[in-house]
């Protein structure tokens, strides 16, 4: 089966750096995504790895290592628009299902 | 270039009675997968669909069903509806297989 862990919650100051976590167990490995929903509006898509090695997109990067079944998401310069949920999910190379982890919500303070 | 269309958005429901909801993807979007979101249980995969076919489903009983037209629209259905089925049910769209998917706004269910 799959399983995905990320924390539930985290704080971080505005203009800090924050660093989410995913650690992940999947049959088969065929990509992990990084998603942003903030409250009442739909999932938006963040990065995508299926490579090892760091993605970097403007402030968010994402870092992926298969032989760990891990991943982070890093923000830099936080901004209040910032907070929000952030979910990993993983795709199954043998299942093609997408599944999602808990999510990360994430509160930026001044 | 239009979003992942869902309706209704709002609906409430009694126990017992079903529900059927509507996705319309963007255009070109061959892939239709749907999702169950709840505080306590997340984004919980349902099904996926590429032309017309369902391609994966999740642990979701029998009440649980859906199907794709030729145009690529879907729907889901939910029968003898539960008290625990209500949620965010979320529909999102993809352009190749195994690619990015592009979320609706969602149909919040309330069962009575």
């Amino acid at each position: 089966g799959q399983n995905i862990d990320q924390p539930t919650e985290m704080t971080a100051t505005e203009g800090a750096i924050v660093q989410i976590n995913c650690t992940y167990q999947t049959s088969g490995f065929n990509g992990l995504f990084w998603y942003q929903q903030h409250a009442g509006e739909a999932p938006t898509f963040l990065s995508y790895n299926v490579l090892d090695g760091l993605e970097e997109k403007g402030r968010f990067s994402s870092f992926l290592s298969r032989s760990k079944g891990y991943s982070y998401l890093l923000l830099k310069e936080l901004q209040m628009k910032d907070s929000a949920s952030y979910l990993c999910a993983v795709r199954s190379s043998n299942t093609g299902k997408l599944i999602f982890g808990q999510g990360t919500t994430l509160q930026v303070k001044p | 270039k239009a979003g992942v269309t869902q309706t209704p958005r709002y609906l409430i429901k009694t126990r017992g009675q079903q529900v059927t909801l509507s996705c319309s993807p963007i255009s070109g979007h061959r892939s239709v997968s749907w999702y169950q979101q709840t505080p306590g249980q997340g984004l919980q995969f349902l099904f996926e669909y590429f032309s017309e076919t369902q391609r994966n489903k999740g642990n979701f009983p029998g009440r649980f069903s859906g199907r794709q037209f030729s145009n690529s629209r879907s729907e889901m259905n939910v029968s003898t509806l539960e008290l625990g089925d209500s949620a965010l049910y979320l529909c999102a769209s993809s352009f190749r297989d195994a690619g990015e998917l592009f979320f609706g706004e969602g149909s919040r269910l309330t069962v009575l």
